[in-house]
């Protein structure tokens, strides 16, 4: 079974700073690896996954994740934050077998002006 | 390009009446999911199928849900006497299987209230 803990529930930040949100999984096969943002009242939308080689991963709206195998985290990035990102970001695990995808309780990011 | 699509995207309700909400997928991807989401969480799996097939189906799904998806296009997820627990986001997602890791594609959701 797979699991996933995103350790920061909410996270505000000023306009035009970095942003890391974190988030950790554990799974005892190999794993893909997913951040969806999900604006109020809105479905997700996919930022950006990690499937396998390389380990930095780039996705949409300038964020950036990181997959460390040893560490089994996939922490967000993004080096300079707009008032538009200001949403909820989770991130999820699935495991290379197909089917569902297991998610984080979710960060919300508030970006302050 | 359209997108993943569900209907309705409200829906108020008494207790113990019956709901149905459709999802409709992107052209041509032949998995579906359904998912529940509530407030303040992450979403949650409920089933998915592989075109008409339902392959997995969560404990979460009790008897008073039922999904289909008849001719591998649209799905149907029916609640039959809800309650006020069953007040969620019931969010739909797609996918083709032919990608790899199959990434999935969501709606924009049906919020679920139940009085």
């Amino acid at each position: 079974a797979q699991s996933v803990t995103q350790l920061d529930s909410q996270v505000p930040v000023f306009e035009e700073a970095p942003v890391e949100l974190r988030c950790n999984y554990s799974s005892s096969v190999s794993v893909y690896l997913f951040w969806y943002v999900q604006y109020p009242n809105q479905g997700l939308q996919l930022l950006l996954k990690y499937l396998s080689g390389s380990t930095l991963v780039k996705g949409i709206n300038g964020f950036e994740a990181e997959f460390n195998k040893s560490q089994t985290s996939f922490h967000l990035r993004k080096p300079s934050v707009h008032i538009s990102d200001t949403a909820e970001y989770f991130c999820a695990v699935r495991n290379n077998q197909g089917g569902k995808l297991i998610f984080g309780q979710g960060t919300e990011l508030s970006v302050k002006p | 390009d359209t997108g993943v699509s569900q209907d309705p995207r409200h829906k108020i309700t008494k207790r113990g009446q019956n709901v149905t909400f459709r999802c409709d997928p992107i052209s041509e991807h032949n998995r579906l999911y359904w998912y529940r989401q509530t407030l303040g969480q992450g979403p949650e799996f409920l089933t998915y199928f592989q075109n008409e097939a339902q392959l997995e189906k969560s404990r979460l799904l009790s008897d008073r849900f039922s999904a289909e998806r008849p001719k591998g296009s649209f799905s149907t997820l029916e609640i039959q006497r809800t309650e006020q627990g069953d007040s969620a986001m019931y969010l739909c997602a797609s996918s083709l299987v032919r990608e790899i890791a199959d990434t999935q594609y969501f709606g924009p959701g049906t919020r679920l209230t139940v009085l």
